[in-house]
């Protein structure tokens, strides 16, 4: 069964302090590995797709990576507009149309 | 260009009842999605459709049906809500190249049934 989980759940960090959330997933051939930000009482929105292992994507203060088992998001020198749920999706083995999502990583930067 | 439109942005039902939730996009995209969030879950889908004309269940497809009216919009119904069935629901679209993942989401429409 495909499957995708993110960590740790919540995040708290003091503005410019780094860090990394991490997304491990359990697919069979993996077609590619998305990220999404979502703020309270909103939809999520697009970051990045990543496709093969090696591979990194950068915007702004954020950068993902791959391996063959897990993704990373890192954010470096966070501000508190960087605060919002992060989560990672893969598509199943049905197809792109199906992505399975993690639960997502809850990441507060205080100033 | 307002994006996937979602209404109502609030409901509360009382079980038993029914109700329809109405997606609809200004993007021109071929694929349409319904999902749920639920705290601790992730996001689910309920049902998507790939092209107009085409529907297909998801992962929690029970409870639910979708009519997909034309290009632009694509509707949720519940027949006799429960209270397994509150949630946020979210409508998504994609153009049908594959695999780049990047659905565009609306804002959300929160159901509690009592």
């Amino acid at each position: 069964e495909d499957q995708v989980t993110q960590s740790p759940e919540a995040l708290r960090l003091q503005e410019g302090e780094s860090s990394s959330l991490n997304c491990s997933y359990t697919v069979s051939g993996l077609r590619g590995l998305f990220w999404y930000r979502q703020d309270p009482g909103k939809g999520p929105e697009f970051l990045f797709t990543l496709y093969s292992a090696g591979e990194e994507k950068e915007k702004e203060r954020l950068k993902a990576t791959l391996t063959k088992k897990e993704s990373f998001l890192h954010i470096t020198a966070p501000k508190p507009e960087d605060s919002a749920t992060y989560l990672c999706a893969v598509p199943t083995i049905q197809g792109a149309q199906k992505l399975v999502f993690g639960q997502g990583t809850r990441l507060t930067i205080n100033p | 260009n307002a994006g996937v439109t979602q209404t109502p942005k609030f409901q509360v039902l009382k079980t038993g009842q029914s109700m329809t939730l109405q997606c609809a996009q200004d993007m021109n995209h071929n694929s349409m999605y319904w999902y749920r969030q639920d705290p601790g879950m992730g996001l689910r889908l309920i049902y998507y459709s790939a092209s107009e004309g085409t529907t297909d269940k998801g992962e929690v497809p029970n409870g639910y049906n979708v009519s997909r009216l034309n290009k632009r919009e694509f509707s949720l119904r519940l027949e006799s809500a429960a209270p397994s069935q509150t949630s946020v629901y979210f409508c998504a679209s994609s153009e049908i190249a594959v695999n780049t993942g990047e659905l565009f989401f609306g804002e959300g429409s929160r159901l509690t049934v009592l």
